[in-house]
């Protein structure tokens, strides 16, 4: 299956300013998908990014706020924006991967403290 | 929207003792996923489950989906320690745009005793 390789790991930040994500897959894959883990909670899905085209957006996300690149089929970033402390969260991207069955890789994650 | 309503949400089990994690849907799918969360960590993947009556075990975990009462079953048997953790379902839908997207059931801590 895919091997995705997400930094930072972890990062504490100012309100008002920005975090880029970044996630390096070991092969080329279709579709990526960017995730947010509010503390003690699931998983939410914010965007699914294909490469070469816009991003698209689950309810209650909008562009502004989780700006998306996608420049290859390999590569990735989640921008998050105009940080506040409720943006506190574990931030994961994952991918379509081959597991016996088209199943779900997901990557380390970024823990996100805003302060 | 699809829901998915996992239960129970929290588990405290003893060691040896057997117990069952249920996941329902609200919408017709015929794929769904079970993963494992350890703290601080990102999910692993334990199961896929393709199709209606799928039955699938590793080592003391079991897992099972029914498409038409839209459930699915991880039964856990004879639990260790190294069990605790968390357990999310997750079933594959039809998103915005015609992707496929995975939505999460809330999880379940379980935590296994001596």
């Amino acid at each position: 299956s895919a091997v995705i390789s997400q930094k930072p790991s972890r990062d504490i930040c100012q309100r008002g300013t920005s975090l880029t994500i970044q996630c390096q897959v070991d092969s080329q894959v279709t579709m990526m998908f960017w995730y947010r883990q509010q503390p003690g909670q699931s998983l939410t899905l914010i965007a699914t990014a294909n490469q070469g085209s816009e991003a698209t957006y689950e309810s209650g996300f909008v562009i502004d706020k989780f700006p998306i690149s996608r420049p290859n089929l390999t590569f990735s970033t989640l921008t998050v924006s105009n940080l506040s402390p409720e943006d506190s969260s574990i931030y994961l991207c994952s991918v379509e991967s081959w597991q016996g069955a088209r199943g779900y890789t997901f990557g380390s994650g970024t823990r996100l403290t805003v302060v | 929207e699809l829901k998915v309503e996992q239960n129970p949400l929290f588990l405290s089990m003893q060691e040896g003792k057997n117990y069952t994690i249920y996941c329902n849907y609200s919408t017709t799918s015929d794929r769904l996923y079970w993963y494992r969360q350890d703290p601080g960590k990102s999910l692993e993947s334990l199961f896929v489950l393709l199709s209606n009556g799928a039955v699938k075990q590793e080592g003391r975990l079991m897992a099972s989906l029914d498409t038409k009462a839209r459930l699915s079953t991880l039964h856990i048997t004879a639990a260790v320690h190294d069990l605790s953790a968390t357990y999310f379902c997750a079933v594959e839908a039809v998103g915005g745009g015609s992707n496929y997207k995975l939505t999460f059931g809330k999880g379940t801590l379980l935590t296994v005793n001596p």
